[in-house]
Formats: C-alpha cells, sequence, structure tokens
C-alpha cells in the first residue's frame, strides 16, 4: 500500500529555533495536508496543499508542495512551547488520506 | 463552527461487552470516517462513509460495525473486540471524499 515517510522521526530543539521536516513518497499524491497532534487529542488541520510548487504559509508555518508531488515539506520559524507534538503529513490517494510516520517535536525554553 | 464531537472520551469495555461510538458534525460535510491509532502509529484508515453511504472499508474486522444514521451523525458500534483491538478512535469529516478532514478528540477505548 502507500506509505509515506516523514523525516526527522524526532527533534529536540530550543525555543526560538526554526524547525524543518519533510514527508516523502513513491507515489505521487495530488493533495498534502499536514497536521499537528497533542497527546490523547485528535489531529488538527494545519496547512492544506493542492498544487504541485505551491508555498501555504499560516503564521509562523509554511509548506510546501514538492514539484515531483512525490514530497512536501513544513517549517516552523521562532519556535515556543506549544509548538511541542506530533506532526503528521497526509497525502490524499484514491479518495483515501494516508498519513506518514510522524515527526515528534520537543521545544526546551 | 468547524467542530467534530466524539463521545465518550474514555471507554474501558470487556471482551463480552457491546458498546457504541459515537461522532457528530454540523458543518454540512457529506463524507465522514473512522481511523483507528495505537500509540506512537499514524491514524490507519477504517471506514468512509460518503453521502451517508459505506463507501470504503479496510478489511476491518466485523466486531467493528460502522452506521450513519444520518448526514451528521456517525457510530462504531463495537462487539466481541480483543485486548489487542486497545487503541484511540479518531472520527473525522470534510466536505467531500479524503479532502481536508477536520478530526474529533477520539475516544480512548481500553479492552479488558
Amino acid at each position: 500500500g502507500q506509505q509515506l515517510n516523514q523525516s526527522p522521526q524526532s527533534m529536540f530543539i530550543q525555543e526560538g529555533e526554526d524547525v524543518s521536516m519533510n514527508c516523502t513518497s513513491s507515489s505521487i499524491f495530488n493533495t498534502w495536508l499536514w497536521y499537528k497532534q497533542d497527546p490523547g487529542e485528535g489531529p488538527v488541520l494545519l496547512i492544506a496543499l493542492y498544487k504541485a510548487g505551491e508555498l501555504t504559509s499560516n503564521g509562523r508555518l509554511t509548506a510546501q508542495f514538492g514539484i515531483t508531488r512525490k514530497d512536501s515539506f513544513l517549517n516552523i520559524s521562532a519556535s515556543i512551547p506549544s509548538d511541542v507534538g506530533i506532526y503528521f503529513c497526509a497525502g490524499l490517494w484514491a479518495d483515501k488520506l494516508i498519513f506518514g510516520t510522524g515527526t515528534r517535536l520537543q521545544v526546551f525554553p | 463552527d468547524t467542530e467534530v464531537t466524539q463521545t465518550p472520551k474514555h471507554l474501558v469495555m470487556g471482551m463480552t461487552n457491546k458498546k457504541s461510538l459515537k461522532c457528530e458534525q454540523h458543518m454540512g460535510h457529506r463524507a465522514m470516517y473512522w481511523y483507528k491509532q495505537k500509540a506512537k502509529k499514524p491514524p490507519e484508515l477504517m471506514f468512509v462513509y460518503s453521502y451517508e453511504k459505506l463507501s470504503i472499508n479496510e478489511s476491518v474486522p466485523s466486531r467493528f460495525s460502522p452506521e450513519c444514521p444520518n448526514s451528521s451523525l456517525l457510530n462504531l458500534h463495537l462487539h466481541a473486540l480483543q485486548p489487542e483491538d486497545s487503541a484511540l478512535y479518531l472520527c473525522a469529516s470534510s466536505q467531500a471524499d479524503g479532502v481536508e478532514a477536520f478530526f474529533g478528540q477520539g475516544t480512548r477505548l481500553t479492552v479488558v
């Protein structure tokens, strides 16, 4: 089946630092979504991308839809403690939303 | 209102029990989903309902039985579960199949 690999698996950064993470697939996706999940909660939608090459921002978050349509990137600028959580990419394939393996972010004050 | 409401938040059930998980959305979304998430893993799709009809069943065991009574409600009926079915069960909805799905807070299910 479809598989989305995220890297890095986990990150430990200091408050104020910028963060970059990516998501890659062996298959083409027409839509990429980025979610954040806090422990014991449901994923919260951060950014949606619909077009190859598209760059979209949501506050301190910026995400890009890769030109090949096989990858996507998420950047967080000036991290703050509440950025802690697990970030999932998700790709739309055959009307199914397939989730990536996740990147766990820890932010230290 | 971008809220998907799931009840209960926590559920402990025995292997011989019958219980139901409930999900409600009032965003006018026509697609609703059940996902299962084990600890430290991504959500895995179980079922998709589109316009109140079951459109995708990801080979889920029959001890899980979904139901969509109307366009705002989605239930998941549970019967004769196994301890390995313990997980966070997430409901989601979207305007159309798969696009920009919004998730509820989940039901933490423990099977004893």
